[in-house]
């Protein structure tokens, strides 16, 4: 079965400091890998996604996240976070067959002036 | 992408009333959509998949006679939440499916609030 788990629940930086969130997965097919961000009430909207090819996808708003196979990890990374940047970031891996998602637990990412 | 649209955005109602909530695709044809509930500061959950022309498959422990989920276009999926009580009040999403390795396309979601 797949699963994702996203370390730390809460992240909080400076504005213009490197974010870093967290996300490791476990499954037994290539996995399709996604990230997700939601702003207070309202749906998710995509960053970036990774299903085949180069291991290193760049997405909107300047993140971009790096599938690393042997260490089952797709971490999700911006040089310089913004005040706009804070929101729930969501970690998933895709059920190829029937597009299912999992989804982890979510970060609450905190920018501070 | 898809555009999802998601309507309404946000509901108030008396317990014992049906809410229906409607998911479309304006610009997709969507044989599968879904449709998630989202508890505050949780993750979301999946309550079931939504079939174009078929009955929708519910997860474990979702009721499908309390959320009746309608598909009977390529562009719009329902979901009716009979005789609502305040343990139904959460905030529920929907999304397309564009097929398969691509992601999936959400709705701003439906606050749900019972009284």
């Amino acid at each position: 079965a797949q699963s994702v788990t996203q370390l730390g629940s809460h992240v909080s930086v400076s504005e213009g400091a490197l974010v870093l969130l967290r996300c490791n997965y476990s499954s037994s097919v290539p996995p399709y890998l996604f990230w997700y961000v939601q702003y207070p009430n309202q749906g998710l909207q995509l960053l970036l996604k990774y299903t085949t090819g180069a291991t290193l996808v760049k997405g909107i708003n300047g993140f971009e996240a790096e599938f690393k196979k042997s260490e089952t990890s797709f971490h999700l990374t911006k040089p310089s976070a913004h005040m706009s940047d804070a929101a729930e970031y969501f970690c998933a891996v895709s059920e190829s067959n029937t597009g299912k998602l999992i989804f982890g637990q979510g970060t609450t990412l905190q920018v501070k002036p | 992408g898809a555009v999802v649209s998601q309507h309404p955005s946000r509901v108030i109602c008396k317990s014992g009333t049906s809410v229906k909530i409607e998911c479309r695709s304006l610009d997709f044809q969507a044989t599968t959509m879904f449709w998630y509930r989202q508890f505050p500061k949780q993750s979301l959950m999946l309550m079931a998949t939504s079939n174009e022309g078929s009955k929708a498959t519910y997860e474990q422990g979702v009721e499908k006679d309390k959320f009746l989920i309608n598909h009977a276009s390529l562009t719009l999926s329902t979901l009716t939440v009979t005789s609502a009580h305040p343990e139904d009040s959460s905030f529920y999403i929907c999304s397309v499916w564009t097929g398969s390795n691509q992601p999936q396309h959400f709705g701003d979601g439906t606050r749900l609030s019972i009284l």
